[in-house]
């Protein structure tokens, strides 16, 4: 089966630093991706972690451990255009080694002044 | 490059009337796939095609089905819309090119079944 876990709600201070969880169980699972929405919008892609550890892009950070089915997101010097809703999404192999791509339930994050 | 191109934007259905959802993308990719988005639902998988031939059910694929025309075009259908299928629908397309592995999304259709 498939199943994704994430907070439902964030809240943070503009300029802060905040972390969004996300633990997985997906069979065939090869990496994980993190994407932004923000309302009325489509998701759009923010990083892929296929190897355990941090991937930076800019303000934004991605990690995975895959021994442990977890990973998160890491936004940093928040800014009030980050509020928005963050999902994190499992690449997986069907049995047919088909890519298959599933989501979590998603976490709106609300920066504050 | 327009990406991924979904028709329509919006959409109002009777209970028991059909239609069908079209995607098309224009990246060449292999990869297509059918969301469905409730609130507080996240994003769930309707069906996805691996390539022009094959499709796959993902975790809600009742009351659907799906049509993967060519490369380029991916199609949902319903056949007897219900209300509980009131629901943005996003179609996406990918491929397997490391090291980033991104979902190119189209804009959503909008639709609601009364």
């Amino acid at each position: 089966g498939q199943s994704l876990e994430q907070p439902s709600e964030v809240t943070a201070v503009e300029g802060a630093i905040v972390q969004i969880n996300c633990t997985y169980q997906t069979s065939g699972f090869y990496g994980l991706s993190w994407y932004q929405q923000h309302d009325g919008g489509a998701p759009t892609f923010l990083s892929y972690n296929a190897l355990d550890g941090l991937e930076e892009t800019g303000r934004f950070s991605s990690f995975l451990s895959r021994s442990d089915s977890y990973g998160y997101l890491l936004l940093q010097e928040l800014q009030m255009k980050d509020s928005a809703s963050y999902f994190c999404a499992a690449y997986s192999l069907n049995s047919g080694g088909y890519q298959k791509v599933t989501f979590g339930t998603g976490t709106k994050l609300q920066v504050i002044p | 490059n327009a990406g991924v191109t979904q028709t329509p934007k919006f959409q109002v259905l009777k209970t028991g009337q059909s239609m069908t959802l079209q995607c098309a993308q224009d990246m060449n990719h292999n990869s297509m796939y059918w969301y469905r988005q409730d609130p507080g639902m996240g994003l769930r998988l309707i069906y996805y095609s691996a390539s022009e031939g094959t499709t796959d059910k993902g975790e809600v694929p009742n009351g659907y089905n799906v049509s993967r025309l060519n490369k380029r075009e991916f199609s949902l259908r319903l056949e007897s819309a219900a209300p509980s299928q009131t629901s943005v629908y996003f179609c996406a397309s990918s491929e397997r090119r490391r090291p980033n592995e991104k979902l190119f999304f189209g804009s959503g259709t909008q639709l609601s079944v009364l």
